[in-house]
């Protein structure tokens, strides 16, 4: 079974800095998927960013990127720029490219940002 | 476009009662899921329907149970609660054929069993 890891359950950047959140995984799998999930105080569950793991290079999303190592198995969100509304608990979560019907994502037990004006 | 909804958003019960949580998802997907949320925790799924007529166990299927109404509706039902059972409950849904996958999540509901 894979499993998440996310190790800071809390971080706090200024506003306008860069702040990066680390995930770490286990899997015997070659293929997956990997994603970065944003849980502001209103509980709603946004994806911010998706990593497919054939792929080499780092996904990126406006301020949002990832450093996606795949032997060291590590999936660490970077965002810039950091604004108030970036305030959230982060998510990391896992989904294995052959799962079949299931498709279910692991998840890792959080990183609560905050962000300091 | 309402995406996925969810009733109730709050919810106390006393140990024994029993309830159903609904979900409802207006986005013509195949896949439904149901997870929880506790303190501490990442999201653990608890059963999921690949598609409309199937539902399988997830993670942590114990003292639940699921029915799968037609293709927009999945509810969970807590036949006797406890207070174990005390959580965020999220419904999400997603597209057969899509590589990635992406789930798309409700609201939440939140579920107190005194």
């Amino acid at each position: 079974a894979q499993t998440v890891t996310q190790s800071q359950p809390e971080m706090s950047v200024q506003e306008a800095e860069t702040v990066t959140l680390s995930c770490t995984y286990d899997t015997s799998e070659s293929d997956y998927y990997l994603f970065w999930y944003k849980q502001p105080p209103s509980r709603q569950m946004i994806l911010v960013i998706r990593q497919e793991a054939y792929k080499q290079q780092n996904a990126t999303e406006n301020r949002f990127s990832v450093n996606f190592q795949k032997a060291a198995k590590s999936f660490s969100l970077k965002i810039s720029d950091s604004q108030l509304g970036d305030a959230a608990m982060y998510f990391c979560a896992y989904r294995s490219f052959y799962s079949g019907s299931a498709r279910q994502l692991t998840f890792g037990s959080g990183t609560q940002l905050t962000v300091l004006p | 476009n309402a995406g996925v909804t969810q009733t109730p958003k709050f919810q106390v019960l006393k140990t024994g009662q029993s309830m159903t949580l609904q979900c409802a998802q207006d986005m013509n997907h195949n896949s439904m899921y149901w997870y929880r949320q506790d303190p501490g925790m990442g999201l653990r799924l608890i059963y999921y329907s690949a598609s409309e007529g199937t539902t399988d166990k997830g993670e942590v299927p114990n003292g639940y149970n699921v029915s799968r109404l037609n293709k927009r509706e999945f509810s969970l039902r807590l036949e006797s609660a406890a207070p174990s059972q005390t959580s965020v409950y999220f419904c999400a849904s997603s597209e057969l054929g899509l590589s990635y996958n992406e789930q798309f999540f409700g609201p939440g509901t939140r579920l107190t069993v005194l």
